[in-house]
């Protein structure tokens, strides 16, 4: 597609479900990340795919996230036994090879999640 | 790990009238990208401007340029003939020259709010 595409854009959900966010990154781009903003807050970085190498998980707040990218183009970002802590925005990007690093990394209009 | 520091939580400019926003950074490494992005309330980042740390000269993209000082770790953005449009959360990102290590880490973010 033309831009990265994510969906939903809005979802409220019940404190203890699972909630699963999709990432359509912009067709060629072999890295993707996740980041999740609070309100009025900055970005924190989840999880980085790159290729078909390991992903960098080391932004997971706890055991329940975990993100998986198919193919290497979807991705998917799973929230198990949500917590009201985990409202937030999630926000998915991507970019060219990772390697470049210089090339400009372009986001999705995110996934407004709120726990009640 | 490289840390990204806006101090600047908020910021009002007049409209047409020149505003800068401050942003440092620290890193150990001598190749790395820097990136300031804007997200208005539709919540979507737009990368404003960016700039390569090799490369002395200051990027300019029409009314927005960098003061990029390498030896300070400063990097900050100057909104030339400010636009009600320009009103938004404006966030200072830094990304590694390494491919090992190119995720985007960004500062808190300043809110700005232009006058008319």
């Amino acid at each position: 597609g033309a831009g990265v595409s994510q969906s939903p854009s809005n979802k409220v959900t019940e404190k203890g479900k699972d909630v699963e966010l999709r990432c359509d990154p912009i067709s060629g781009h072999t890295a993707l990340y996740w980041y999740r903003q609070s309100l009025g807050q900055g970005l924190e970085f989840l999880i980085y795919f790159q290729g078909n190498s390991a992903p960098d998980k080391s932004g997971l707040p706890s055991d329940r996230f975990s993100a998986e990218r198919t193919g290497g183009s979807v991705s998917t970002l799973t929230i198990q036994r949500t917590q009201q802590e985990d409202s937030a925005v999630y926000l998915c990007a991507s970019s060219l090879a990772g390697h470049l690093s210089g090339n400009t990394i372009y986001f999705g209009e995110g996934s407004w999640l709120t726990v009640v | 790990a490289q840390t990204v520091t806006q101090s600047q939580p908020e910021m009002s400019v007049q409209e047409a009238e020149t505003v800068t926003l401050s942003c440092t950074y620290d890193t150990s490494e001598s190749d790395y990208y820097l990136f300031w992005y804007k997200q208005p309330p539709s919540r979507q980042m737009i990368l404003v401007i960016r700039q390569e740390a090799y490369k002395q000269q200051n990027a300019t993209e029409n009314r927005f340029s960098v003061n990029f000082q390498k030896a300070a770790k400063s990097f900050s953005l100057k909104i030339s003939d400010s636009q009600l449009g320009d009103a938004a959360m404006y966030f200072c990102a830094y990304r590694s020259g390494s491919g090992a290590n190119s995720k985007l880490t960004f500062g808190k973010g300043i809110t700005l709010s232009v006058r008319p």
